[in-house]
């Protein structure tokens, strides 16, 4: 089954302890994305990548860190987390197929709480 | 600045009827134009999309419409079903920069009997 994965699903951090929320697909995508939800304010892009060790700033990349060393997995990492970090975070991959990115699909989902 | 603006946080219509979820945008740049379904507890899904060069795209009870001069797209859910509650969000690209993506804030519909 194609799929995007994330983990954990759901976390509850203290400031300042540095974690790593997992994504990986299993549909030879090139481009991986990192978004944030936020109440009134939509999904947001942190980071994407088009490909293996090539990573991109999104919108909101302040205060986290990504990672593509192989094309399956993407992982966000946030050294230092903070309270305003607390959101629902998703995983995204596509295929690009000469323009547009209909072929996205989005991971479940990791609700993280910073303390 | 929000490029991507969807005014109405929430919609509500009766079974049956038809559904019309709103989209502006600032960015005259954007040439590629999307919309996706999000369930509670799940990851948004793909649900249309529309390049500019076109006004219109259906697919089955679905079209997207695309005002380029109004920097206006509307999503038209006919008929809408109990199904189709949900929360859907506005997307638009830039060729160039195909992976980038700006959302709206989204818009929760729901579907009364």
């Amino acid at each position: 089954e194609a799929q995007v994965t994330q983990n954990p699903r759901y976390l509850i951090t203290v400031t300042g302890k540095k974690l790593t929320v997992t994504c990986s697909q299993n549909m030879n995508h090139e481009y991986m994305s990192w978004y944030r939800q936020d109440p009134g304010l939509g999904l947001r892009q942190i980071y994407y990548s088009m490909n293996v060790e090539v990573t991109d700033k999104g919108d909101v990349p302040e205060g986290y860190k990504v990672s593509r060393k192989e094309k399956r997995n993407f992982p966000l990492i946030l050294e230092s987390p903070s309270p305003n970090q607390t959101s629902l975070y998703f995983c995204a991959s596509s295929s690009p197929r000469g323009r547009g990115t209909e072929t996205q699909y989005f991971g479940p989902g990791t609700r993280l709480l910073v303390l | 600045d929000q490029q991507v603006k969807q005014n109405s946080p929430s919609l509500s219509v009766q079974e049956g009827r038809i559904s019309i979820l709103n989209c502006d945008y600032t960015n005259s740049m954007f040439d590629y134009f999307l919309w996706y379904k999000k369930y509670p507890a799940e990851g948004p899904t793909f649900l249309i999309s529309i390049s500019s060069i076109k006004d219109k795209n259906e697919d089955g009870r679905f079209t997207v419409f695309l005002n380029k001069s109004a920097k206006h797209l509307s999503l038209h859910i006919v008929p809408s079903q109990p199904g189709d509650s949900a929360v859907y969000f506005c997307a638009a690209s830039i060729y160039s920069s195909a992976s980038k993506i700006i959302f709206g804030s989204g818009t929760r519909l729901s579907i009364r009997p």
